[in-house]
């Protein structure tokens, strides 16, 4: 079985402040993808980014950054200096490698932006 | 490329009846995947189709059902509604490739009463 953890359920920040969106997951496959997803109240997901297992080098593109720990099975992601516009529920999502389409979801963290 | 696209967006029906909820994914996608969103249980993963296909399925009962068409449309069909069956319904669409990410659509807000 997968699971994902969300360990946060709502975070509060100013506007340019820093801020980090924890994520753990358990999985029995050996090559598995990971994803962030962001939800605004217009309830679309939208794709952030993502990381297959094998490939551990963690990245930043533009205002965004992960931090995937294989050994800690953690897939973190930080927004840097926050806007009012990253006001959103945050998704972190796994699929397995032989699960097809099907992604297993945490429970999702409130981020709250305020000016 | 237009996005994936879901009709209706809004739906209210009453308990006992069936629904058919509608699904286009991007163009060229061949993967479509059914996913529920309610506050209690969060995202649940539905079912998959691809090339018309049912490639893997969620732990949902029976009166859940898809389909796919040859091309690529999926519609999802709920009989028999229950309250519980009030949720938000997201339809995601991937290009085939195991590593691909998902493209969800704006939803359909299905309310039964």
């Amino acid at each position: 079985a997968q699971k994902v953890t969300q360990a946060q359920t709502e975070i509060s920040v100013v506007e340019k402040e820093d801020v980090t969106l924890d994520c753990v997951y358990e999985t029995r496959d050996t090559t598995y993808y990971l994803f962030w997803y962001k939800q605004p109240p217009s309830g679309e997901l939208v794709f952030l980014i993502r990381r297959n297992s094998f490939d551990e080098q963690n990245e930043i593109s533009g205002r965004y950054s992960w931090n995937f720990q294989k050994s800690t099975s953690s897939f973190n992601f930080t927004i840097t200096a926050s806007q009012v516009v990253d006001s959103a529920v945050y998704f972190c999502a796994l699929r397995g490698g032989t699960s097809y389409g099907k992604l297993t979801f945490g429970q999702g963290t409130i981020l709250t932006v305020h000016p | 490329k237009a996005g994936v696209t879901q009709t209706p967006r809004y739906l209210i029906k009453t308990r006992g009846q069936q629904v058919t909820l509608s699904c286009s994914p991007i163009s060229g996608h061949r993967s479509v995947s059914w996913y529920q969103q309610t506050p209690g249980q969060g995202l649940q993963f539905l079912f998959e189709y691809f090339s018309e296909t049912q490639r893997n399925k969620g732990n949902f009962p029976g009166r859940f059902s898809g389909r796919q068409f040859s091309n690529s449309r999926s519609e999802m069909n709920v009989s028999t509604l229950e309250l519980g069956d009030s949720a938000l319904y997201l339809c995601a669409s991937r290009e085939p490739g195991s590593s691909y990410e998902q493209y969800f659509g704006p939803g359909t807000r299905l309310t039964v009463t």
